[in-house]
């Protein structure tokens, strides 16, 4: 079964917190992760993808690590602002599947 | 603007009608993608096309019939419904169909089904 999980499914932090967040994926036949930002009534939207296992991946204040032996990712926010709020999804792909998360929302009050 | 466009936005029908989901991406992209999100589940793939030939069907009901007439365009042709059908629907593309490839998504259709 190709079960992707998510932790948390939701946090709320104040402006200027760090946070980070969890995806759980099968190790075995791994091929990408990858991690996506979905505000309310919009597109998602690609944060990064991830083949190797080690791989440390950095856009602003947004960084991602990967783990393919023990199946994990973590995606990392440093000093949260409103505009980071959203749900931040994962995604794994193996074979022609590609599965998604349930996301995890995140709110961040001002 | 991810340069994939979706019609509707928003589609309300009734279980007996035929209706039809429209996606078209601008970016050049050879693999196009169907995905449903029903309420506080995630995001299930639907059907893959690489280079217009449908390479997967997750075992989708088939009042759900896909329509790839070229890289550009993507079709979801909706029959006899179901109410738990009703979801929103997104498409997506990327450049090769590989799963390591970023996926680029549409803003999604929402379809209620009375």
């Amino acid at each position: 079964i190709l079960n992707v999980e998510q932790s948390p499914q939701s946090l709320h932090v104040q402006e200027g917190d760090s946070t980070n967040f969890t995806c759980s994926f099968p190790s075995s036949n791994f091929y990408a992760l990858h991690w996506y930002r979905w505000e309310t009534a919009k597109s998602p939207e690609a944060l990064f993808v991830m083949t190797l296992n080690g791989d440390e991946k950095k856009k602003g204040r947004i960084s991602a690590t990967l783990n393919t032996k023990e199946g994990y990712s973590y995606l990392y926010i440093k000093g949260s602002q409103p505009e980071d709020s959203a749900t931040y999804l994962c995604a794994f792909g193996r074979d022609y599947d590609m599965r998604f998360g349930a996301g995890t929302r995140l709110t961040v009050k001002p | 603007e991810t340069g994939v466009t979706q019609t509707p936005r928003h589609l309300v029908m009734g279980m007996t009608n035929k209706k039809s989901l429209k996606c078209e991406q601008h970016l050049g992209h050879n693999a196009m993608y169907w995905y449903k999100q029903s309420a506080k589940k995630p995001l299930e793939l639907m059907f893959v096309y690489s280079l217009e030939e449908r390479v997967e069907n997750n075992s989708v009901p088939s009042r759900f019939s896909p329509e790839c007439p070229n890289s550009s365009h993507l079709f979801l042709h909706l029959h006899t419904l179901q109410p738990e059908d009703s979801a929103l629907y997104l498409c997506a593309s990327s450049r090769t169909g590989g799963l390591g490839d970023t996926q680029y998504f549409g803003p999604g259709t929402r379809l209620t089904v009375l």
